[in-house]
């Protein structure tokens, strides 16, 4: 069975720090990584993708994806409490089928 | 990124009624839409995707009888919540994916209550 693994958190970092969010998946064959947000209460927003091994930034968001460790991160530079929300790695395994994982809380602390 | 809508954003219906929800892509053509259903604190569970003109698949475990999905036009799915009962009160959410997406954009969810 394909899946997508994350920690469940909460993850607690400081006002300005990194945040660093992990995700592994089991299909080798996987070609396309996402990572979402979720504020409590509301629907999954796309932050950024991934396609290829290596990093892609975009604003303080950095994505780096290992494709041999089957293996995509998201960090968050000069993290806000703003930021508080839970991040869902998705990992798209076919052309019609995505697997979400399950969230990593993340507490930014004022 | 692409706007997907979702109407209503929430309903409350008495136990045994019918519920409508709609989603639809506003400025991209969502040749594939899927369905989401999140209980409180858990993580979304996919429930069936629809590919437009044709029958939705449903995920194992999901009543296709009960949870009526109608994809007939590359803007418009709709989800109906068949003889509702107090267990399918939800969050259902919506989201939709473009011929030229590798990614699926989120509706902004409906919150469904059966009393």
């Amino acid at each position: 069975q394909k899946e997508v693994e994350q920690n469940s958190g909460p993850l607690s970092v400081p006002e300005g720090a990194i945040a660093s969010l992990n995700c592994t998946y089991s299909d080798r064959g996987s070609q396309s990584f996402f990572w979402y947000r979720q504020y409590s209460g509301k629907s999954p927003e796309l932050i950024m993708f991934i396609y290829s091994n290596g990093d892609k930034e975009d604003g303080r968001f950095t994505a780096q994806l290992n494709k041999a460790s089957q293996y995509v991160s998201l960090l968050i530079r000069d993290s806000q409490p703003s930021d508080s929300a839970t991040y869902l790695c998705a990992v798209r395994v076919e052309t019609y089928k995505y697997i979400f994982g399950t969230g990593t809380r993340l507490k930014v602390l004022a | 990124g692409a706007v997907v809508s979702q109407h209503p954003s929430w309903v409350i219906c008495k136990s045994g009624t019918s519920v409508k929800i709609e989603c639809r892509s506003l400025d991209f053509q969502a040749t594939t839409m899927f369905w989401y259903r999140q209980f409180p604190k858990q993580s979304l569970m996919l429930m069936a995707t629809s590919n437009e003109g044709s029958k939705a698949t449903y995920e194992q475990g999901v009543e296709k009888d009960k949870f009526l999905i109608n994809h007939a036009s590359l803007t418009l799915s709709t989800l109906t919540v068949t003889s509702a009962h107090p267990e399918d009160s939800s969050f259902y959410i919506c989201s939709g994916k473009g011929v030229t997406y590798n990614e699926q954009f989120f509706g902004p969810g409906t919150r469904l209550t059966v009393l």
